[in-house]
């Protein structure tokens, strides 16, 4: 799977938005983008994935750049539930079986 | 009910003990994984299962050995832990083994003393 890149830190306010950006500049044409995040104590949870058009689901939107060398998960209105890890996946569809490679993450905070 | 459980959730024990953590899920999903999450919190799959067949064997050491009694169950067998083996492991399923969302256990923390 193709690597991505990930600012270890970003800070927001609450009720604010929140970008988080995601670079893999060697995506092949077939690799899907996945977020997870990962709460303090807890499992990995699954935010939202894309291919090549933009996203949206209730938890947040998936903006990917026209050559697909970047991605942006947008959170619309950040609250302290959403302080977590959270990593950009690449994920090739004929990959054996959900074999999720997580990098570093970016760790969210939220300030009141 | 909780989706993937995991039990212990904790586990402390001594170096060269043998010891087994379990893993069940309610989703009826036919893939279950294991992944371990290290000090330096970096998450890497090590086995995956799909109708009880192992389809995922990643570089982990013959110490550690899955077993899936049935789709919903797979359990990580280690023996003879060492310090290095403490980690957090977690379990998860999904749908199929292409599925593009995973769930994920809450953890079980091994510290080996």
């Amino acid at each position: 799977d193709a690597k991505t890149t990930q600012p270890n830190s970003m800070e927001s306010n609450e009720e604010e938005p929140v970008h988080l950006p995601c670079n893999h500049s060697t995506i092949s044409g077939t690799d899907y983008i996945h977020w997870y995040r990962q709460l303090p104590s807890q499992g990995p949870e699954y935010v939202i994935h894309g291919l090549t058009s933009n996203v949206n689901n209730r938890m947040a939107s998936l903006a990917i750049a026209e050559d697909r060398k970047s991605s942006t998960l947008i959170l619309h209105r950040a609250t302290l539930r959403d302080a977590a890890v959270y990593y950009c996946i690449l994920r090739g569809i004929t990959g054996g079986g959900n074999k999720l490679t997580f990098g570093t993450g970016t760790q969210l905070k939220v300030e009141l | 009910d909780t989706a993937v459980s995991q039990t212990p959730k904790y586990l402390v024990t001594q170096m060269g003990n043998d010891k087994s953590i379990k893993c069940e899920q309610n989703l009826g999903h036919d893939t279950m994984y294991w992944y371990k999450q290290d000090s330096k919190k970096f998450l890497k799959i090590m086995f995956s299962y799909n109708n009880k067949e192992l389809i995922i064997n990643e570089t982990v050491p013959n110490r550690f050995s899955p077993k899936s009694p049935d789709k919903a169950h797979l359990n990580l067998h280690i023996n003879s832990l060492e310090l290095g083996d403490s980690a957090v492991y977690f379990c998860a399923s999904s749908p199929g083994p292409a599925s593009t969302e995973a769930f994920f256990g809450q953890g079980t923390r091994l510290t080996v003393v």
